[in-house]
C-alpha cells in the first residue's frame, strides 16, 4: 500500500493546551481516513473519521482537518488532558482496494500536568 | 456487548514451534481483519476475512502464515515454524458488514519468539 506517515514522532504539551498531530499520505486515491488512539498495552481505539468529500469534521474536543491538495490531515485536540497521553495513528483507505486500512507510524503524545 | 476478544494476550514460543492466535469478533460482526505491529511502528495490514472466506490476504507473508474464519468459532491466525522476526503484537479488528467504517480492535496478542 501507499505510505502513510506522520511529521512528528513525539509531541509534548502542557495540560490544558491544544494539541495538533499531523499526518501526510501519499496515495491520492485514498478517500477515507480514521484517527486512532493507542494507549500502552491496548489496541487502537477509534477517535474520529473523515471522508474525502469533507475538509473538516468535529467531535468532542477533537477536530480532523483534511487537505486533499497537499495530501495532509491533522488531528486537533482541545484542552489536552493527561488521559490524552497515547500514540495517535492516522489510517487511510481507498475504496477501490476494499476494507483494509494502511496505518502511519504514529505520534506519541505526552501531556505534562 | 463484549468487544473484540483476543487470546492469548501473551504467547511465548521457541523458534520452529507453531503459534495460534485467536480472535472473537464483536457480536454481529462478520468481518475480521488481522494486523501486525512491530515495536515503535504502526499497524501493518495482513489479512481480511469474512465467514469462511478470505477476502484479501495481500499483506500476509506467503509462507508459514495462514488465517481462517470458520462458520463457527473464532478467527485463527496461525504461524508455523516461528522465527524471531515474527515477534510482534498481533491485533484483530472486526466490523459489522459491507461498506467501510470503523473497525473495532481487540487488545492484541503479544508474541515473543525465543
Amino acid at each position: 500500500g501507499e505510505s502513510v506517515g506522520l511529521h512528528l514522532p513525539t509531541l509534548s504539551v502542557q495540560e490544558g493546551d491544544n494539541s495538533i498531530i499531523n499526518c501526510a499520505y501519499s496515495n491520492s486515491a485514498s478517500d477515507y481516513f480514521i484517527w486512532y488512539k493507542q494507549e500502552s498495552g491496548k489496541g487502537p481505539q477509534f477517535i474520529i473519521d473523515i471522508r474525502s468529500n469533507m475538509d473538516k469534521r468535529q467531535g468532542q474536543r477533537v477536530t480532523v482537518l483534511l487537505n486533499k491538495t497537499v495530501k495532509h490531515l491533522s488531528l486537533q485536540i482541545a484542552a489536552t488532558q493527561p488521559g490524552d497521553s497515547a500514540v495517535y495513528f492516522c489510517a487511510e483507505n481507498e475504496s477501490n482496494t476494499g476494507n483494509q486500512f494502511y496505518f502511519g507510524t504514529g505520534t506519541s503524545l505526552t501531556v505534562i500536568p | 456487548n463484549a468487544g473484540v476478544m483476543q487470546n492469548p494476550r501473551h504467547l511465548v514460543r521457541r523458534r520452529g514451534q507453531e503459534a495460534r492466535l485467536r480472535c472473537s469478533p464483536m457480536k454481529g460482526h462478520s468481518h475480521v481483519y488481522w494486523y501486525r505491529q512491530l515495536p515503535e511502528e504502526g499497524l501493518k495490514f495482513m489479512v481480511y476475512l469474512q465467514k469462511e472466506n478470505i477476502i484479501d490476504e495481500s499483506g500476509m507473508p506467503k509462507e508459514r502464515f495462514s488465517a481462517e474464519f470458520p462458520k463457527e468459532g473464532p478467527s485463527i491466525l496461525r504461524i508455523q515454524q516461528v522465527v524471531r522476526g515474527d515477534s510482534a503484537a498481533y491485533f484483530c479488528a472486526s466490523s459489522p458488514g459491507q461498506g467501510r467504517g470503523e473497525q473495532f480492535f481487540g487488545p492484541g496478542t503479544r508474541l515473543t519468539v525465543l
